[in-house]
């Protein structure tokens, strides 16, 4: 089954305590990016990769990094959490952004509460 | 600053019932606009593509506009069922220099009772 998986699903940490978040997609897609969605806010990107050893800065990018070493794992770091960044995240891939026929497929989510 | 504005920002209506969302934007250059449907814990997934040169199109009870003139599109919502309960999400794609570019609306969110 065609999928973008996130793990973990729900995550308490404290301050300062390094953590990452999986992700990894079944597609074959070039482009995987990770938003972070807040009430009021929405979805807002934090950072992009348009392919392997590609990473782009998003609208939010700060306190969080990225790699992309192979093309279907794109993990999300977070090296020093703080309690700003409790939120919802979500990883997602395409196909290639702009193509017409290419929608971005979303993962569940990772509930993260930084404490 | 947000160049996709979705409205209204919640909406309640009757089972049965139709609906329409509305979803703004100043993206420009255009590449595509796509209306997302996300339930509760679930990530969004994707209803309908829209180009510039395409008006209309449907997707079963869905069916999406767009007037690149106006820069509007809308979402309308036909019998609504308990199930259309969710978040709405309008993508623009913008066709940069640099590639393709996403910009999110906030969503509208939408519940369906008996």
């Amino acid at each position: 089954e065609a999928q973008v998986t996130q793990n973990p699903r729900y995550l308490i940490t404290v301050t300062g305590k390094k953590l990452t978040v999986t992700c990894s997609q079944n597609m074959n897609h070039e482009y995987m990016s990770w938003y972070r969605q807040d009430p009021g806010l929405g979805l807002r990107q934090i950072y992009y990769s348009m392919n392997v050893e590609v990473t782009d800065k998003g609208d939010v990018p700060e306190g969080y990094k990225v790699s992309r070493k192979e093309k279907r794992n794109f993990p999300l770091i977070l090296e020093s959490p703080s309690p700003n960044q409790t939120s919802l995240y979500f990883c997602a891939s395409s196909f290639r952004v702009g193509i017409h026929n290419s929608p971005l497929h979303f993962g569940n989510g990772t509930r993260l509460t930084v404490t | 600053k947000n160049q996709v504005e979705q409205s209204p920002q919640s909406l309640i209506i009757l089972e049965g019932k139709n609906c329409t969302l509305q979803c703004n934007y100043t993206v420009s250059p255009f590449s595509n606009l796509r209306w997302y449907k996300q339930d509760t814990g679930r990530g969004p997934v994707s209803l309908t593509i829209m180009t510039f040169s395409e008006n209309t199109k449907s997707n079963g009870r869905y069916t999406a506009t767009l007037d690149a003139d106006t820069k509007q599109s809308s979402l309308h919502i036909t019998a609504s069922q308990l199930s259309d309960s969710a978040s709405y999400i309008c993508v623009v794609s913008e066709d940069s220099n640099s590639g393709y570019a996403l910009n999110f609306g906030k969503g509208t969110s939408l519940l369906v009772t008996p």
